[in-house]
């Protein structure tokens, strides 16, 4: 299958810096990515959706100025916390979507996660 | 709004034992299915997908779903468990709107197989 890679893995910080994690898919292009955030035993919660080229579609909820979204290539999409708070700890996973055989049958790829711990 | 219904939070089974995990969605529309695995500290993983055709599935590891598309649902299923199915199984859907598919998640199954 397709390769999706997050750096950091782990990362801690500080109350009110910001932390960058970026996510790269290795061995295809993705014009659309996907940042999902995960509570501990609890599902996935997209966040945003990231174009190439554009300007990235934030679900209902998320703060656009918090988390700041650039997808600069068709290979990385970089996801900003912006003055980070104890209450934005938690795990960050992207993934990226392989186009299909163009009848909608695309699939994501799924990044294996950034842990996100704010002090 | 569509969503996701999985009706199991947390099964335990012994090994050899047979599974049925439930998923249910809401939307009227074309839709992909997918079943998401994530083992302790791995990332998620495609178990399997339904984009047409075949509405009986069969994926990774032993795998199989079949979608019933009036029942709205796309149950996982497994003969016969091993320990090393012990994970978090995550059912999925995408629906074509608003120019793109996103993804939606149910709220996953814990499995904890005993050997």
């Amino acid at each position: 299958g397709a390769v999706v890679s997050q750096h950091p893995s782990r990362v801690i910080c500080k109350s009110g810096t910001s932390v960058k994690i970026e996510c790269r898919s290795l061995d295809f292009q993705a014009t659309t990515m996907f940042w999902y955030r995960q509570f501990p035993k609890k599902s996935l919660m997209l966040m945003a959706t990231s174009n190439e080229g554009s300007k990235a579609t934030y679900e209902q909820g998320v703060e656009k100025d918090k988390f700041l979204i650039n997808h600069a290539s068709l290979t990385l999409s970089t996801l900003t916390v912006t003055s980070a708070h104890p209450e934005d700890s938690s795990f960050y996973i992207c993934s990226a979507r392989r186009p299909g055989t163009g009848n909608g049958a695309d699939e994501q790829f799924f990044g294996p996660g950034t842990r996100l711990t704010v002090l | 709004a569509q969503s996701v219904s999985q009706h199991n939070h947390h099964v335990i089974l012994s090994e050899a034992a047979s599974l049925e995990l439930g998923c249910n969605y809401s939307y009227g529309g074309t839709v992909n299915l997918f079943w998401y695995v994530q083992y302790p500290g791995q990332h998620l993983q495609l178990l399997l997908k339904y984009f047409s055709g075949d509405p009986l599935v069969k994926g990774i590891k032993g795998f199989e779903a079949e979608f019933i598309k009036s029942k709205f649902s796309f149950n996982l299923r497994k003969p016969s468990v091993q320990w090393s199915d012990t994970a978090e199984y995550f059912c999925a859907v995408t629906t074509f709107s608003g120019g793109y598919n996103k993804l939606i998640f149910g709220a996953g199954t814990r499995l904890a197989v005993h050997p």
